[in-house]
């Protein structure tokens, strides 16, 4: 089955970007989306189709995809921000990445 | 606004059944694919079982196969998954997902709206 890797954490100062990566074989190819997960709360899509933005969703979430690797970039990043990310795509089934923490420092 | 509300999560013990239940509200039920997902402790999100709007399509992941079964009552607005042969490692938070597709086998397939999950403990 496809296999998507995330780093296990980032780390963003208040204010700064942060970019979270998805890596995949030719991931380019592929419709990526990513979620926001908060511990007991459900999770929210907050970019589908490697670049669109749900409504609702700020500006400053941002997705780009290409070869090998899809990211999700979170300019001015606020302390609201910080959750688990996943990437997700579709290869005869839904397909996880393993999921980054974000830490707003 | 869409909402879905799980229920039916609980503590049972190794090879027991349950059935996990997810009332949705603010859309048109039958026109689109429902989900289960679930996640269990320390780990990440894994995508369990998928149903086409009407009920005709539907999808397992391997490990839940032949003791899964995804459901859905259009009429009642309500989305089902009645699991049997319970194991360890079934025990997890299990979402209730919404996807904006009627049909499962779509190349840009997502979910869209979420649930808050219920919790399914499987343990002696």
């Amino acid at each position: 089955s496809f296999e998507l890797s995330q780093p296990f954490s980032v780390s963003v100062a208040l204010g700064q970007t942060a970019r979270v990566t998805c890596g995949g074989n030719n991931i380019g190819s592929k419709n990526v989306h990513w979620y926001q997960h908060k511990p007991g709360q459900a999770p929210v899509l907050v970019i589908y189709r490697d670049s669109n933005r749900p409504s609702g969703i700020p500006e400053r979430f941002s997705g780009s995809n290409s070869e090998n690797t899809a990211t999700l970039t979170i300019s001015r990043a606020q302390a609201g921000d910080e959750a688990d990310y996943y990437c997700q795509v579709w290869d005869s089934s839904a397909v996880f990445g393993t999921g980054t923490k974000v830490t707003v420092l | 606004d869409v909402q879905l509300v799980e229920s039916g999560g609980d503590l049972v013990h190794p090879g027991g059944s349950l059935r996990l239940s997810c009332a949705a509200s603010g859309l048109t039920f039958s026109s689109y694919v429902m989900t289960w997902v679930r996640q269990a402790p320390g780990k990440g999100l894994e995508w369990v079982s998928a149903i086409s709007g009407r009920g005709r399509g539907t999808y397992y992941e391997d490990s839940v196969k032949g003791r899964f079964t995804i459901s859905r009552d259009n009429s009642k607005n309500t989305l089902y998954l009645q699991m049997n042969s319970l194991r360890a490692d079934d025990t997890a938070v299990y979402y209730c997902a919404k996807a904006p597709h009627y049909d499962i086998m779509i190349a840009y397939f997502y979910m869209d709206v979420w649930g808050k999950g219920t919790t399914v403990t499987v343990s002696s």
